[in-house]
């Protein structure tokens, strides 16, 4: 079974472009999750969706920041416009339906940005 | 609220030698726990899971960790280290909320 798989796995680009990550869970897992790694730090949340609803997006920076998830599958991350800071690791994880499994999230191999 | 503290940014071992990186933990719901690796440029997999079944749990790579209530822990050993062991190591907990929160990481080294 094919596992969670993020594209693109590397971008460079200058600050102010506009950049987006698509990210494709596992077959079957409802749930949707988008973390930043910064270098050196644990992944935070970004957003989490359950199906195509965004459950939880308190730590999305909005003015830059969006996501979505048509069609309770695939999903896109997109940030606009970058910032130097926005240099960073973008995870993205699926799991089984929330109250399904035991909370263990799969991770793909995550999107490096750096931003110039 | 739901937290994890991990003890030590870096740990070196020597190959054969006894892993151990700890993890504490704050939850004021019976918590799921999680441990992390992470090889450089990739993303993150599963080494094990407690999940209250039994307080010792085994894992791939002949890591275990051990889940203590009392002390609130939940640290990872290993008996002895091997070269391809190095990699960052992340402790997680989760709730009935679904997200996992994760500890900043202990990058393990390990000496020839």
């Amino acid at each position: 079974e094919a596992g969670v798989v993020q594209s693109p796995r590397y971008k460079i680009i200058e600050k102010k472009q506009p950049v987006a990550f698509w990210c494709n869970p596992i077959s079957g897992h409802n749930t949707l999750y988008w973390y930043l790694q910064n270098l050196g730090q644990g992944p935070e949340l970004l957003i989490r969706y359950e199906n195509e609803e965004a459950v939880d997006d308190s730590q999305l920076p909005k003015d830059r920041f969006s996501a979505e998830r048509l069609k309770g599958v695939d999903s896109t991350l997109k940030i606009q416009p970058a910032e130097l800071g926005d240099s960073a690791v973008y995870l993205c994880a699926s799991s089984p339906r929330l109250g399904e499994g035991t909370g263990e999230l799969f991770f793909g191999e995550g999107s490096r940005l750096t931003v110039l | 609220a739901q937290s994890v503290t991990q003890l030590g940014s870096h740990v070196s071992v020597s190959e054969g030698a006894l892993v151990l990186l700890r993890c504490n933990y704050s939850s004021s719901v019976p918590p799921y726990l999680f441990w992390y690796v992470q090889y450089p440029n990739q993303g993150l997999q599963l080494l094990l899971k407690y999940t209250s079944a039994a307080t010792l749990v085994k894992g791939i790579n002949g890591f275990e960790a051990e889940f203590k209530k009392s002390e609130t822990s939940f640290h990872l050993t290993k008996p002895s280290a091997h070269m391809s062991d190095a990699a960052e190591y992340f402790c997680a907990v989760g709730g009935s909320q679904g997200n996992l929160i994760f500890g900043k990481g202990t990058k393990l080294s390990v000496k020839p």
